[in-house]
């Protein structure tokens, strides 16, 4: 498995307060994305990061921001979560000039957040 | 905006059998279209993966067919096997960053 770690792993919150998810990777991959996977919906990308301290909007960025000081973690902050937002978050890491399959994305194990 | 339409939603087939799942992509500036492959509580994880210059690819008992002209394409799982159980979904992926957008998954159930 890549080594890609998430936490919390599961988080029940309430309306209005912030939450930060943090993925932490230690393949040193340039390219984070954060992804929310809703029923019927599929995988839905938040925001992505190509570099330190580059990121950049996904379909699905509002009410997120996301932050990336260090190679190997990538923050996804909810400033003040809602119930919409309740959702299962993954990251996913890659690093296409390493070879390998293009637009293969490697998961880590998923972040489960219930906005009450 | 949906970029990338998948059906079935749910799919049921007997062991043994072929499953079938196919995507519609909406826009012709893509580079790669893979599909990965959810088993629950996990992560997707890459499955198989075509360049839009193939006709065909195949891997052991999985087969990706791609028609350009049409802007589809599918997935085809050749004796059916209990153990590929999960949810598939198609994506495409498009531009230096490697963004890759998802279908809205195809959630398959192969029964003994």
């Amino acid at each position: 498995d890549a080594g890609i770690t998430q936490s919390p792993r599961h988080k029940v919150t309430e309306t209005g307060t912030p939450v930060t998810l943090r993925c932490h990777q230690t393949e040193n991959h340039r390219y984070m994305y954060w992804y929310r996977q809703d029923p019927g919906h599929g995988l839905r990308l938040i925001h992505y990061s190509y570099g330190v301290k580059d990121t950049d909007k996904g379909e699905v960025s509002d009410g997120y921001s996301v932050s990336r000081s260090k190679t190997e973690d990538f923050l996804l902050t909810l400033e003040s979560a809602t119930s919409s937002q309740t959702s299962v978050y993954f990251c996913a890491i890659s690093d296409p000039g390493r070879g390998g399959t293009t637009g293969e994305l490697f998961f880590g194990e998923g972040s489960r957040l219930t906005v009450l | 905006q949906q970029q990338v339409k998948q059906s079935p939603q749910s799919l049921i087939v007997q062991k043994g059998g072929i499953s079938i799942i196919n995507c519609a992509y909406e826009n012709t500036a893509f580079d790669y279209f893979p599909w990965y492959q959810q088993f629950p509580g996990k992560g997707p994880a890459l499955l198989i993966a075509i360049r839009p210059d193939v006709s065909e690819k195949k891997e052991g008992r999985f087969t990706i067919s791609f028609n350009k002209s049409a802007k589809q394409f599918s997935l085809h799982i050749m004796d059916s096997q209990p153990g590929d159980s999960a949810t598939y979904f198609c994506a495409v992926v498009s531009g230096g960053y490697q963004k890759v957008t998802f279908g809205t998954g195809t959630k398959l159930q192969v029964i003994p």
